[in-house]
């Protein structure tokens, strides 16, 4: 059974402090992506990742940071965290795509709710 | 730029039928995504148009208009396990999913 699995379901961080958030995929996925979401806003891009050790930039990575140090793992980062950093952070792997098709079904962790005080 | 749009909150009644329907705009298409999420919880598939027309998977259909940048998720038999939010996500042509803000769907008895 497909899985993707967060380290938190709930975490609660004073500002200025760093926060780690690690995810883990066990279905072999190339893409690995930390997505964060908002009442209204709904999903917004943080950071993606299309192999071990390649990063690129979502639509909103300023303070955030990744590492993707092995295939499986992903992990996001939070520098120095501030208040307006309080949301629900969702994780989601999917493959890369074979035989030209480009069919790329992303499956999620259960998210992480971090509350910044 | 790249938008989608859905209904922020619709309301329906058990044993009916609803249509959410999601308009977008993008550069490029590759495909559209359909996923049920509820509360506090993550988003799970639902359905993937490429084609124009209708896919459909028990209760739930999927319909697709390339031309129109238009789409619809139909939900019959509504039972109130079905309240969650539906988030309609396309690809574009650099392969990423740009997502709508989600349709919060309301069953009453």
């Amino acid at each position: 059974d497909v899985k993707v699995t967060q380290s938190s379901r709930y975490l609660v961080k004073r500002t200025g402090e760093k926060v780690f958030l690690e995810c883990v995929q066990d279905m072999d996925h190339e893409n690995m992506f930390w997505y964060r979401q908002d009442p209204g806003l709904g999903l917004r891009l943080i950071y993606f990742s299309y192999d071990v050790k390649m990063k690129e930039k979502g639509d909103i990575p300023e303070g955030y940071s990744v590492s993707r140090e092995k295939k499986e793992r992903f992990s996001l980062i939070l520098e120095s965290a501030s208040t307006n950093q309080t949301s629900m952070y969702l994780c989601a792997s999917s493959p890369r795509g074979t035989s030209g098709s480009e069919y790329n079904e992303q499956f999620f962790g259960p998210g992480t709710r971090l509350t910044v005080l | 730029g790249q938008n989608i749009d859905q209904p922020t909150e619709m309301t329906a009644t058990e044993g009916a039928i609803v249509q959410i329907n999601c308009t977008y705009q993008t550069s490029g298409f590759n495909g559209l995504f359909w996923y049920q999420q509820h509360a506090g919880e993550a988003p799970t598939f639902l359905s993937y148009n490429v084609l124009d027309g209708l896919e459909e998977k028990g209760r739930f259909s999927s319909f697709l208009s390339r031309s129109k940048g238009y789409s619809y998720l139909l939900l019959k038999e509504l039972q109130m396990k079905d309240s969650a939010s539906y988030l309609c996500a396309v690809t574009d042509s650099n392969y990423q999913l740009i997502w709508g803000a989600g349709t919060k769907l309301i069953i009453k008895p």
